[in-house]
């Protein structure tokens, strides 16, 4: 199995700051037939069910505000947020999507100041 | 809209099985693979199950090989989990999940409550 790494397991910023995930992946996810990174980030607000943000490494949902921003290649992938705000409290897991079974990062839990 | 509702939320005893289902609706289930993801009280994401659009292929994680089976209904939009020989270490919340680009789950139901409990 595939297994995610994650930092930091969590972070505290003020609205308006960067923040950066960092994700590393015990293999590479990079496909050689088409060149595609199958890493994903997943948004969980408190109370309710993930919500996906990125996939292919650095393809943003759609709806996803581009303050978030996905990348990497291979085995060492971030996710950077660009100017925090409020709403953006949340726990943020990577997971890969490159072999079953699917796994996920332990998780970072994002809190505003 | 993309809509998924699962159902079938309860507290069991160890050893007993439940089945979940989730209904889809807003998309053509038939088209696209389903998971099943759950998370145990205040931990993270754990993957369990997958099933292809037409049910030819199945894949689950080991901590629940032989014990959970998915199954879907593409004539009622419905998608199952049965588990049987139930443990406390199952206990959580299960998510059914819609397989999207790239075959990550893309969209996710509100989640039903498991407890395995004596």
């Amino acid at each position: 199995d595939i297994v995610m790494t994650q930092s930091p397991s969590s972070l505290a910023v003020s609205a308006g700051e960067t923040v950066t995930i960092n994700c590393k992946s015990s293999q590479s996810l990079l496909s050689s037939g088409n060149q595609k990174n199958y890493l994903a980030w997943y948004q969980q607000k408190p109370g309710q069910s993930p919500k996906l943000l990125i996939y292919l490494a650095s393809t943003r949902e759609s709806g996803v505000p581009d303050r978030f921003i996905g990348s990497g290649s291979g085995t060492d992938f971030t996710l950077t947020i660009s100017s925090v705000q409020a709403e953006d409290l949340a726990d943020y897991y990577c997971q890969q999507h490159y072999s079953y079974p699917l796994t996920f990062g332990s998780g970072t839990k994002l809190e505003i100041k | 809209e993309v809509q998924l509702v699962e159902s079938g939320e309860g507290l069991v005893q160890p050893g007993s099985s439940m089945k979940l289902s989730c209904v889809a609706s807003g998309f053509t289930f038939s088209n696209y693979g389903m998971n099943w993801i759950r998370q145990a009280p205040k931990k993270g994401l754990e993957w369990i199950a997958l099933i292809y659009y037409d049910s030819s292929s199945k894949y689950y994680a080991d901590s629940v090989k032989g014990r959970f089976t998915i199954s879907r209904d593409n004539s009622k939009n419905t998608l199952y989990l049965e588990m049987n020989s139930l443990r406390s270490e199952d206990t959580a919340m299960y998510y059914c999940a819609k397989s999207g680009g790239g075959y990550s789950p893309d969209y996710w139901g509100q989640g039903v409550m498991v407890t395995v409990s004596s």
